[in-house]
């Protein structure tokens, strides 16, 4: 399988609780993003990162909240003494920016939080 | 207000029907449209993009954009119950750029 992948599917944590997601890309993309989706939204921004660069965080993405790409390969967003506001699916995307018109953001399964 | 406005439905129409879905947004800096599907418990799926305003045509699926309204549409010609989902409108200002979402709307296509 050659699409964006997202480990773990599920995680059930207590408040107060550190955890970490990882997304791998589709392989040569440059581009990855990172959304959260609640229960009867849409996805909303939070980070992107330009291979191993981090260019842009919304301020929904709070002191506790870390992304990093090392290498511009596979990315991992940690979330630090979590609270039951976190609960969400946590979705990664990836695109291959080009000089065309359009570079499509494909989205990985997502990690689905549960913070008891 | 939100960016980016969109009924949450649930719309539920009969196999056949066509589907009609739309969006409203506020932000004059979006140029690209686009809309997703996004199946329970899935990621979204892209189905289309439209580049600034115009029509766009893709088998049973057509979007158009009406820039001047800021006002964007969904048709779904002879709806089948594997169209059952929930459809996300999403804009950006640049091809590259993050994405803001409609709320979604969930679709249910009856037999």
């Amino acid at each position: 399988d050659t699409g964006v992948s997202q480990d773990p599917r599920h995680k059930i944590t207590k408040r107060g609780q550190n955890v970490t997601f990882r997304c791998d890309p589709i392989s040569e993309h440059n581009r990855l993003y990172w959304y959260r989706q609640t229960l009867g939204q849409g996805p909303e921004f939070l980070t992107y990162f330009q291979n191993e660069a981090q260019l842009e965080k919304s301020r929904l993405l709070s002191d506790r909240f870390s992304a990093e790409r090392p290498k511009g390969s596979f990315s991992t967003l940690e979330i630090q003494r979590t609270e039951q506001g976190d609960s969400a699916m946590y979705l990664c995307a990836s695109s291959l920016v080009t000089a065309s018109s359009y570079n499509e953001q494909f989205f990985g399964p997502g990690t689905r939080l549960t913070v008891l | 207000q939100k960016e980016v406005e969109q009924d949450p439905g649930p719309l539920s129409v009969p196999e056949g029907a066509i589907v009609s879905l739309n969006c409203t947004y506020s932000n004059s800096a979006f140029q690209y449209f686009m809309w997703y599907r996004q199946y329970s418990r899935k990621g979204p799926e892209l189905l289309m993009y439209t580049y600034s305003s115009g029509n766009k045509e893709d088998g049973r699926f057509t979007a158009q954009v009406d820039k001047s309204s800021k006002y964007i549409s969904l048709f779904i010609r002879d709806s089948q119950p594997s169209d059952s989902a929930t459809y996300l409108c999403a804009m950006s200002a640049f091809s590259w750029g993050k994405l803001q979402f409609g709320a979604g709307t969930q679709v249910v296509v009856t037999p």
